[in-house]
């Protein structure tokens, strides 16, 4: 299994919109509805932010969205604040009982 | 939402064994999945494996030579061993609640190094 493809970086101005993209094969993203999203700051543990493509945990804000087209899932950051300045890794199960992760993405907030 | 901690030796010596305890407070093991992921400096996450409180087990293809994890759901831990550990074995390692597919809970994550 392959790591799924993440643009390196990604940045926008506050209040803006970004969108990071996550791109598998039919054998991963594009063929179960499993795929996560996690922030992480520097030096700090992952933490999820969305699941099952695009559902969020409770508690998290709504500015946090998730979606998928064919092999490409996307997590879409609204509003966008100093805080979600962060690496953005997405995740997906990839069939055998396997899950692979993407590259990481870093967020930056201009 | 359950707490996990890592531990386990910071430093570990070419060719020898990696061996890392997560245990797992406000809530029961014998529920959930449990795994590990990875992180080399300065890089992106790999899932090492899982295990459920049965037992049973899936590991990386890319690893599943060298990785065995285990439970003890009397102590409400969960561990990991990696054989035949090489520099490139150099990572924090992080346990987590699995569900859906999805890491729910993490721990802090523990760096282990491989050097002589």
């Amino acid at each position: 299994q392959s790591a799924l493809t993440q643009p390196p970086s990604a940045s926008g101005s506050p209040g803006q919109s970004v969108t990071i993209s996550c791109t598998g094969t039919s054998s991963d993203v594009g063929g179960y509805n499993y795929v996560s999203w996690y922030q992480q700051y520097p030096g700090k543990a992952p933490k999820l932010m969305i699941y099952e493509v695009s559902k969020r945990p409770s508690g998290l804000p709504d500015r946090f969205s998730g979606s998928k087209s064919g092999n490409t899932a996307s997590l879409t950051v609204s509003g966008l604040q100093a805080e979600d300045e962060a690496d953005y890794y997405c995740s997906s199960y990839a069939g055998s009982n396997n899950v692979v992760f993407g590259g990481g993405t870093k967020l930056t907030v201009l | 939402q359950v707490q996990l901690q890592e531990s386990g030796p910071g430093l570990v010596k070419p060719s020898e064994t990696l061996s890392l305890t997560c245990t797992v407070s406000g809530g029961s093991i014998s529920s959930y999945y449990w795994s590990w992921i990875r992180q080399p400096p300065g890089k992106g996450l790999e899932w090492i494996g899982y295990i459920y409180y049965s037992g049973s087990t899936n590991y990386n293809p890319s690893l599943k030579s060298r990785v065995t994890i285990s439970i003890d759901t009397s102590k409400n831990q969960f561990s990991l061993k990696l054989t035949s550990v090489t520099a490139a074995d150099t990572a924090v390692y992080y346990c987590a609640r699995l569900g859906d597919w999805g890491m729910r809970d993490w721990g802090q994550g523990t760096l282990v190094t491989v050097s002589s």
